[in-house]
């Protein structure tokens, strides 16, 4: 079992709805969870960084810890066709040098 | 955006050359690590550096190797490379102001190599 599990989509939505997109883990030591957007051919953009469990919010992002369900999630409101992307999950523990990422959910946004 | 530069953005080589990649950070931060990127696999942990001369190794570090000898600059070499080392190539980096895992970690725009 993968420490951190992404759904790889392909989503499909359009433009102006809410987008959810989750990440399960097992290690309940992670305590730094971040999602990051990856538009084709470049790297990885960090969007949200939290700690612990709660939520978090940046403009049209909300990024949710849920620590006793060992679950997180980015939900974006009013999704834009810019927005369609490679997202990307990540969490890690104090003291470790390890990031976890999810393999990535692909969103469309249709116009 | 984190002043990051990887270089060379892309490169194609033969089986066996020697290969190295080179990341420059304008940060100043402590961390640096070097990820690969696979369809399927996400991004994985090739080695990673605390310090200046301080290394280790990552989950997928067999076949590479690197240097940190100044703070800015972190090099990732391929020794002979190989087929199944055809990947893109993501530098990363952190200051993690609250030890080891604990900060942020921002990436550059990758280096695409292909091994024929």
């Amino acid at each position: 079992q993968k420490e951190v599990e992404q759904d790889p989509g392909p989503l499909s939505v359009p433009e102006g709805a809410i987008v959810s997109l989750n990440c399960t883990y097992s290690n309940s030591a992670f305590q730094y969870f971040m999602w990051y957007r990856q538009y084709s051919r470049k790297g990885p953009e960090l969007l949200m960084y939290t700690y612990s469990s709660g939520n978090k919010e940046d403009g049209r992002f909300t990024a949710q810890v849920d620590k006793s369900s060992k679950y997180i999630s980015l939900f974006i409101r009013d999704s834009q066709p810019s927005d369609s992307a490679t997202y990307l999950c990540a969490m890690s523990v104090s003291g470790t040098y390890k990031y976890i990422f999810g393999t990535g959910t692909r969103l469309k946004v249709l116009a | 955006d984190a002043g990051i530069t990887q270089s060379p953005r892309h490169k194609v080589t033969e089986t066996g050359t020697p290969v190295t990649l080179r990341c420059h950070q304008t940060e100043n931060h402590r961390y640096m690590y070097w990820y690969r990127q696979d369809p399927g696999h996400g991004l994985r942990l090739i080695h990673y550096s605390y310090g200046v001369k301080d290394t280790d190794k990552g989950e997928v570090s067999d076949g590479y190797s690197v240097s940190r000898s100044k703070t800015e600059d972190f090099l990732l070499t391929l020794e002979s490379a190989t087929s199944s080392q055809t990947s893109v190539y993501f530098c990363a980096i952190s200051e993690s102001p609250s030890g080891a895992g604990t900060g942020e970690l921002f990436f550059g725009e990758g280096s695409r190599l292909t091994v024929l």
